[in-house]
């Protein structure tokens, strides 16, 4: 199956700093997500991004499907983005929509 | 707008006693239903997936069963709980497009 791997794993940053979270996978896509759990384990969809770069207020994120990768972008960091965030791919459409999750980065910001 | 329930948010059980966890979706129809669980606050581990009423497809070999009687309705079970069923369990759909969608998750302790 297809291998998800993210970096860093574990990321402490400074209220108001900026940090790159990566996803390389193992084989090609057709989707790909970005997700954010929060402390208390909701899941909260941030993007659905194949390919090219989407911005959604201070977040955003990049796909290079060729080269087999993604970027999550965050900027001005606040201590509301701590958690844990996954990017996850899958194959579908024309085989079965099975949604491989990576490892995740676990983020914690400080005030 | 589409949304999904999950429920009970918490649950502690005895090893050997049955289990039944129920997903619903609404505002949609004929969705990619999906369980996963998470343990020790990393990693998501795909259990099953369903395309249809009555189509479940199983990813691992494990102590819990799957069932979809409605198009909307997607039920985890277990005859039986171990310990190592312990987790939080979360339920995602999937329409045409797009990216999953989670619901708020039950965390389970099999004691």
């Amino acid at each position: 199956g297809i291998q998800v791997e993210q970096s860093p794993p574990d990321l402490i940053l400074q209220e108001g700093a900026n940090s790159t979270l990566r996803c390389n996978f193992s084989d090609s896509v057709n989707n790909l997500q970005w997700f954010h759990q929060n402390p208390w384990g909701q899941l909260i969809n941030l993007f659905y991004i194949p390919s090219g770069t989407k911005q959604n207020g201070r977040l955003s994120a990049t796909t290079v499907a060729t080269e087999r990768y993604s970027l999550l972008y965050i900027s001005s960091s606040q201590t509301t983005d701590s958690g844990v965030y996954f990017c996850a791919v899958d194959r579908a459409p024309g085989g079965y929509q099975k949604v491989t999750f990576g490892t995740g980065t676990k983020l914690q910001v400080i005030p | 707008s589409q949304t999904i329930h999950q429920w009970p948010a918490t649950l502690v059980q005895p090893v050997g006693s049955p289990l039944s966890l129920e997903c619903t979706v609404e505002g949609t129809s004929n969705p990619n239903l999906y369980w996963y669980r998470q343990a020790a606050g990393r990693g998501l581990q795909l259990l099953f997936y369903s395309v249809g009423i009555g189509q479940i497809s199983s990813e691992v070999p494990q102590n819990l069963s799957a069932s979809r009687p409605q198009d909307r309705q997607f039920i985890l079970s277990s005859k039986k709980l171990l310990l190592s069923d312990s987790g939080f369990y979360l339920c995602a759909w999937r329409g045409d497009g797009g990216g999953n969608t989670f619901g708020s998750g039950t965390r389970l302790t099999v004691v």
